[in-house]
């Protein structure tokens, strides 16, 4: 099975920082890289697919990058609404497999 | 309104048998291909079983494969995740989820429309 670790699990942050969260996954997975939001209590929230193509009506203050084993998600500038947890999701093999998770508080 | 709800979810005994059901509304659920996701309590995001829109192409992780079986009607927009054999470690909100790609097969699937979750708790 694919392993996706991210890092951090988690971070302390204020409104207008700039965020960066990334994953690796423990062999290639081309660009097959997904991305999700997930806030208490709620399903999660697709933001980012196939490494860098943002989701319809998700704000261009996300965004993505890597390829191979490596990749990001950046948030430009933090928003109240961003405080959530987030996963990466690699879909280039079954098993599917989601990172750990990186849990964004608010400072 | 695009919608997807899940429902079957409750208390079973270790052992036991659960049929989860997930209802499709305001898109054509038979483009789509499908799939489960739990997560326990407190913990984070398990993929547990996809099946394309044909139906011809099935995957389980190992958690659960030859215990859980997926399944679609497509007549009835609805998607089942037959649980048996039920365990402890099965105890987790279940979502249903689209995949947002459109082909037979699993690579580059996305999950773009989440249901709310219904609980599963195995106790005795």
């Amino acid at each position: 099975d694919i392993q996706m670790t991210q890092s951090p699990s988690s971070l302390s942050a204020s409104v207008g920082d700039r965020v960066t969260i990334t994953c690796r996954a423990s062999e290639t997975i081309n660009y097959f890289l997904n991305w999700y939001q997930q806030r208490p209590g709620i399903a999660p929230k697709l933001l980012i697919y196939a490494t860098s193509n943002l989701q319809s009506g998700v704000p261009s203050r996300f965004s993505g990058s890597g390829s191979g084993t490596d990749f990001t998600l950046t948030i430009s500038s933090l928003q109240p609404d961003d405080f959530a947890t987030y996963y990466c999701q690699q879909s280039y093999n079954s098993p599917v497999t989601f990172g750990g998770g990186t849990k964004v508080d608010i400072k | 309104e695009v919608q997807l709800v899940e429902s079957g979810g409750g208390l079973v005994q270790p052992g036991g048998s659960l049929r989860l059901s997930c209802a499709a509304s305001g898109f054509t659920f038979s483009s789509h291909n499908m799939n489960w996701v739990r997560q326990a309590p407190g913990k984070g995001l398990e993929w547990i079983s996809f099946l394309s829109f044909t139906g011809n192409t099935i995957y389980y992780a190992d958690s659960v494969k030859g215990r859980f079986t997926i399944s679609r009607d497509n007549a009835k927009n609805s998607l089942f995740l037959e649980m048996n054999s039920l365990r402890a470690e099965d105890t987790a909100v279940y979502y249903c989820a689209t995949d947002r790609h459109h082909g037979d097969y699993l690579r580059g699937c996305s999950f773009n429309i989440w249901g709310l979750g219904t609980m599963v708790t195995v106790s005795s």
